[in-house]
Parts: C-alpha cells; sequence; structure tokens
C-alpha cells in the first residue's frame, strides 16, 4: 500500500509554545489529506480535510487559528499546533487518499503524540 | 455518510476465525463500506472495502448481505498480532472518512 510518513512521531512542548507535524506522501501524490485528533481510548476524531493549494475544511469546532493546516505540495501537508496549552495534548494522525476515484482508500501516518507541560 | 453500528469488544480464540459484524441500515446505493484497524498507539491500516460483491484479499474477507444494510468481516485464521480496534466505516467517493467507536478485538492463546 501507499506509504505516509508523518514527524516527530512524539513531542513535548511547554505551554504556549507552537508545534509543527509534518505529513508526507512517499509514493504518490495527495490532492486530499486528513488530520485526525484522538484521545486515550477513544475514537479517531476528523479535524480538518487539507486540500492542495487551497485552504483546509475545519470539521465544526475545531478552530482554524489555533490548528493551521498547510498544503502547499501534492506531497505534503502541515498541522501547526498554535499556542499550545495541556488540554491540546492529543494523539494526532494524519492520512492521504490513494488512489482517487471510486477504488479510494485512506492510508494514515503514524500519528504524532503530542504532550504539553 | 450513513452511520455504522459494531459491538463494542469480542474475543476470537488463536487460529479460529473471526467474525466482525457491521450494521449501517441507512446506507445509501453509491456508499461504499470500509474496514481499518488500529494496534495501540499506531496509525489505522487500511484492511478491505467493498460495494456490493463480497471481497477479498491477502487480509480478510468482507461479506456485505444482499440489502447492504449489514456486512462481516472475516479474519481467516486469527492470530496474536491481529488484536486491534476494528472500525467499520461507510463512505460516498470523494466524502470524508468518519470513525466511529470500533470493535475491540482481542485474540486469546
Amino acid at each position: 500500500g501507499a506509504v505516509v510518513s508523518q514527524h516527530p512521531s512524539w513531542v513535548i512542548c511547554k505551554s504556549g509554545t507552537s508545534v509543527k507535524i509534518e505529513c508526507r506522501s512517499l509514493d504518490f501524490q495527495a490532492t486530499t489529506m486528513f488530520w485526525y485528533r484522538q484521545f486515550p481510548k477513544q475514537s479517531l476524531m476528523l479535524m480538518a480535510t487539507s486540500n492542495e493549494g487551497s485552504k483546509a475544511t475545519y470539521e465544526q469546532g475545531v478552530e482554524k487559528d489555533k490548528f493551521l493546516i498547510n498544503h502547499a505540495s501534492l506531497t505534503l501537508s502541515t498541522l501547526t499546533v498554535t499556542s499550545a496549552h495541556p488540554e491540546d495534548s492529543s494523539f494526532y494522525i494524519c492520512s492521504a487518499i490513494s488512489p482517487a476515484g471510486t477504488n479510494e482508500k485512506l492510508f494514515f501516518g503514524s500519528g504524532t503524540q503530542l504532550s504539553v507541560l | 455518510d450513513a452511520k455504522t453500528t459494531q459491538p463494542t469488544s469480542m474475543d476470537c480464540a488463536e487460529g479460529r476465525a473471526a467474525n466482525l459484524p457491521c450494521n449501517h441500515s441507512t446506507i445509501s446505493g453509491n456508499e461504499y463500506v470500509y474496514w481499518y484497524r488500529q494496534i495501540h498507539s499506531q496509525g489505522p491500516q487500511y484492511i478491505i472495502h467493498g460495494l456490493k460483491n463480497n471481497e477479498t484479499n491477502e487480509m480478510a474477507s468482507l461479506i456485505i448481505t444482499e440489502d447492504r444494510k449489514s456486512s462481516t468481516l472475516i479474519l481467516p485464521h486469527a492470530t496474536l498480532r491481529d488484536t486491534a480496534v476494528y472500525y467499520c466505516i461507510v463512505r460516498l467517493t470523494g466524502n470524508q472518512f468518519y470513525f466511529g467507536t470500533g470493535t475491540s478485538l482481542t485474540v486469546i492463546p
């Protein structure tokens, strides 16, 4: 299957700082990527849809000014958690669709565990 | 996209077939059924998907009822490494993937 690389795997930061998470599609071009967050023992919650060359679409209740998404190329999307606070501590997972069309599959990165002190 | 209902948890003996059910009674004619699984602290892994016909690949088989209101994921010979949370998702092509609560499968030695 297609490979999606996510970096870093884990990050610890101080409250008030910003953290950037990168998501790359290694062997395919992804016009659409998705960002999820997951709290312990809970399911994945879709945060936003990242579209190459255009603004991201955020799910209801997700603050777009706090979770900045940039999808500047067909193989890279970034999520920046701005002014992070302890309640932002979570497991963040990116994903990309390949190939487009009726045989679409969603491939996931390995996730980033964010801990805000 | 249609909502899915799955049992919260299931056990399966190692080496036996694991049959994971999913109800999607409000599914529309163009919505696909996808299955993913997530092993603890990892990104979900694609297993299989289908529209109307039963599907089989190297990982599993997907059985979709004729009325498409339910489906079953079959892992033919479960191993300890199949212990994971399994998610059934119903989705229109081009739409987002929304995850439900899934089924926590425990394979017992």
